[in-house]
């Protein structure tokens, strides 16, 4: 079975320089989702997209923006790297369906490494 | 926002032991799923259960929502079954439908 697709799986950038994740749901799901994995921590949500409109924020750095394409992939796209964004990135996708939205998978992350 | 509390944190078991993990959570959810994060960092999607029991294989979940609580119990446990358990749980109003992780328990598997 399909599942969620992730690029790139690693990522090492430079204080101050910018990044982008991207990710490609499931087929068929119409609702991405951006968790951040800091080391020793549980995932923290960022932001979420439902058939291409943000449907929900975090506590995502005004420094992050992201969207969701029409073909329903999603980028996450991340300025002024700090030290402190140095986390397991991952991407979520679910389907929704009457205002519910049924069980999320995950990708296998991004590993960004800020030096 | 709700609260999701996972215990024990830490868990070390000899191969082949039994072992239930507990999840409490604060509010009323619509969902609530069961994930394991191997050595790698991924997430694997072990349960997608907003209420009531199932099993697959040596693994079963039981929720019971009204009581605000969901119990992972792992069978004949095996070294590959080493890693941490998260709970996560959505409380599932329209535009809300984040997952709220625990701070998982750490399950070590002993040969």
């Amino acid at each position: 079975a399909a599942g969620v697709i992730q690029s790139p799986r690693h990522l090492i950038k430079e204080k101050r320089e910018t990044a982008t994740l991207k990710c490609y749901p499931i087929p068929r799901h119409d609702t991405v989702y951006w968790y951040q994995q800091g080391p020793g921590q549980d995932p923290q949500f960022l932001i979420s997209f439902y058939e291409k409109m943000q449907s929900d924020k975090g506590s995502i750095p005004d420094r992050f923006s992201a969207q969701q394409f029409s073909d329903y992939h999603s980028e996450l796209n991340m300025s002024s790297l700090e030290l402190g964004d140095s986390a397991l990135y991952f991407c979520a996708s679910s389907w929704t369906s009457g205002g519910s939205s049924y069980e999320q998978y995950f990708g296998p992350g991004t590993r960004l490494t800020v030096t | 926002g709700i609260q999701v509390e996972q215990s024990p944190p830490d868990l070390i078991l000899q191969e082949g032991a039994n072992s239930t993990l507990r999840c409490n959570f604060s509010d009323s959810v619509n969902n609530l799923q069961w994930f394991h994060q191997n050595p790698w960092g991924q997430l694997i999607n072990l349960f997608y259960i907003p209420s009531g029991t199932k099993q697959n294989g040596r693994l079963s979940a039981t929720t019971v929502a009204t009581e605000r609580y969901s119990l992972l119990y792992i069978s004949s446990s095996q070294t590959t079954d080493s890693g941490v358990y998260f709970c996560a749980v959505e409380k599932g109003n329209f535009g809300n439908e984040k997952l709220t992780f625990g701070t998982g328990t750490r399950l070590t598997i002993i040969p």
